[in-house]
């Protein structure tokens, strides 16, 4: 099966400063990932994904590396500000299966 | 608003109690989901819908019923719960059952008192 892991479950960045997020899975078959926000009170919002013939993909402030070799995902947010602040799930699946999902990281933004 | 609406937010009931969640979407999804997030834990599959059929129970206690009477209406209807059944009960969905990302709703935080 997946598992699917993040390596801390909270972070605290100065307001301004970028932020990295890094997550781990288990199964090197897995080709589809997603990052999700969840802010308080609501529910895991989609950030970006990625597919696993790519090694990066940009969004707006937002960047998703992958590396199959160590089977890491890592989220690069740029000049992170106050609404940054929330929980950060990465997730993963194998073909059509269900997303398995990670335990999440807190952001703080320090202002 | 995400397109995936739950009700109610909060919900306290006692261990005898009977009650419901309600999670509509107006997406045009196909497939819709029931997940169980505890603090510290990752989420937890519950039950899948496709086209109104289940098409996943994973392992999920009796206690919990789901009903998806029409693909834009998914129930979870509680009852004889424990206090270790207190979550965020979130839905979700998706267009079919390849996924590509799921909509999540906002959730129920349930109290079982």
């Amino acid at each position: 099966g997946e598992s699917v892991g993040l390596h801390l479950p909270t972070l605290s960045v100065q307001e301004g400063d970028n932020s990295i997020i890094n997550c781990a899975y288990s199964n090197s078959a897995s080709d589809y990932f997603i990052w999700y926000k969840q802010e308080s009170g609501k529910g895991p919002q989609f950030i970006i994904d990625i597919r696993s013939n790519m090694d990066k993909r940009q969004g707006q402030r937002v960047t998703v590396l992958l590396n199959k070799t160590v089977k890491h995902l890592s989220l690069q947010i740029a000049a992170t500000q106050p609404g940054d602040s929330a929980v950060y799930f990465c997730a993963s699946n194998i073909g059509n299966e269900k997303l398995t999902f990670g335990t999440g990281t807190r952001l703080t933004i320090i202002p | 608003e995400t397109g995936v609406t739950q009700t109610p937010r909060h919900l306290v009931m006692g261990m005898t109690n009977k009650k419901s969640l309600k999670c509509e979407q107006h997406l045009g999804h196909n497939a819709m989901y029931w997940y169980k997030q505890s603090a510290k834990k990752p989420l937890e599959l519950m039950f899948v819908y496709s086209l109104e059929e289940r098409v996943e129970n994973n392992s999920v206690p009796s206690r919990f019923s789901p009903e998806c009477p029409n693909s834009s209406h998914l129930f979870l209807h509680l009852h004889t719960l424990q206090p270790e059944d207190s979550a965020l009960y979130l839905c979700a969905s998706s267009q079919d059952l390849v996924v590509n990302g799921y909509t999540f709703g906002s959730g129920t935080r349930l109290t079982v008192v």
